[in-house]
């Protein structure tokens, strides 16, 4: 079947570290893949959008790669402050016959601590 | 720019009851969503219009109606309301069809 994965378990890390959340995907071949923020109680906001045909972006303190043969997806958070602190929603957008469609993962919980 | 605004932000109906929810955009984008948020489900496609006059079914679309009549303002309608339609509804925009969407803050909704 085909599904979209990220870390279920709230990821706790110490300001000044760089966070990673994975982003892994079965039996698609998406075209692009984002990456949002989503506070509790709010909208997700728009972060970092990566082709397939590139392997990594950047975005000042954030980075993002994209290994279409592992099928999988990181996101860094660089020199993270509790700021940072939020759910990170990866989305796949894939072909889906003749539509495209977005595939949504459940997204992770980061917590950066002073 | 107010970006993409949504009203109400909350909102409690008795099952069978009809309400609206009103989605409003001032960044000219073509397209517009719909999605609903559940606990253990994530961000779930209603309704989409890829342009003014425009609506295509998403992934959940049972029970809901849209329309679009014009291109800031995407409605979303619940006919007959069901407490299995208790959910935060969240709108987006976005210039590209799936692409860098913007949202709205979200409406609470619960169906008793």
């Amino acid at each position: 079947s085909q599904k979209i994965e990220q870390n279920s378990e709230a990821l706790n890390i110490q300001e000044g570290k760089t966070a990673t959340l994975t982003c892994n995907y079965t039996n698609y071949s998406p075209a692009y893949l984002q990456w949002y923020r989503q506070d509790p109680g709010r909208g997700p906001v728009f972060l970092l959008l990566i082709r397939e045909n590139e392997k990594e972006k950047r975005k000042e303190r954030l980075k993002v790669t994209f290994d279409t043969t592992l099928k999988q997806s990181l996101f860094h958070i660089t020199a993270s402050q509790p700021a940072d602190s939020a759910t990170y929603l990866c989305a796949l957008d894939i072909n889906a016959g003749n539509n495209r469609k977005l595939i949504w993962g459940l997204g992770t919980s980061l917590a950066v601590n002073p | 720019n107010a970006g993409v605004t949504q009203t109400p932000k909350f909102r409690v109906l008795k099952t069978g009851q009809s309400m609206t929810l009103l989605c409003a955009q001032d960044m000219n984008h073509e397209y517009m969503y719909w999605y609903r948020q559940d606990p253990g489900m994530g961000l779930r496609l209603i309704h989409y219009s890829v342009g003014e006059g425009t609506t295509a079914k998403g992934e959940v679309p049972d029970g809901y109606n849209v329309s679009r009549l014009k291109k800031q303002n995407f409605l979303l309608g619940l006919e007959s309301a069901a407490p299995s339609q208790t959910s935060v509804y969240f709108c987006a925009s976005s210039g590209v069809r799936g692409l860098e969407q913007y949202f709205g803050p979200g409406t609470r909704l619960t169906v008793t």
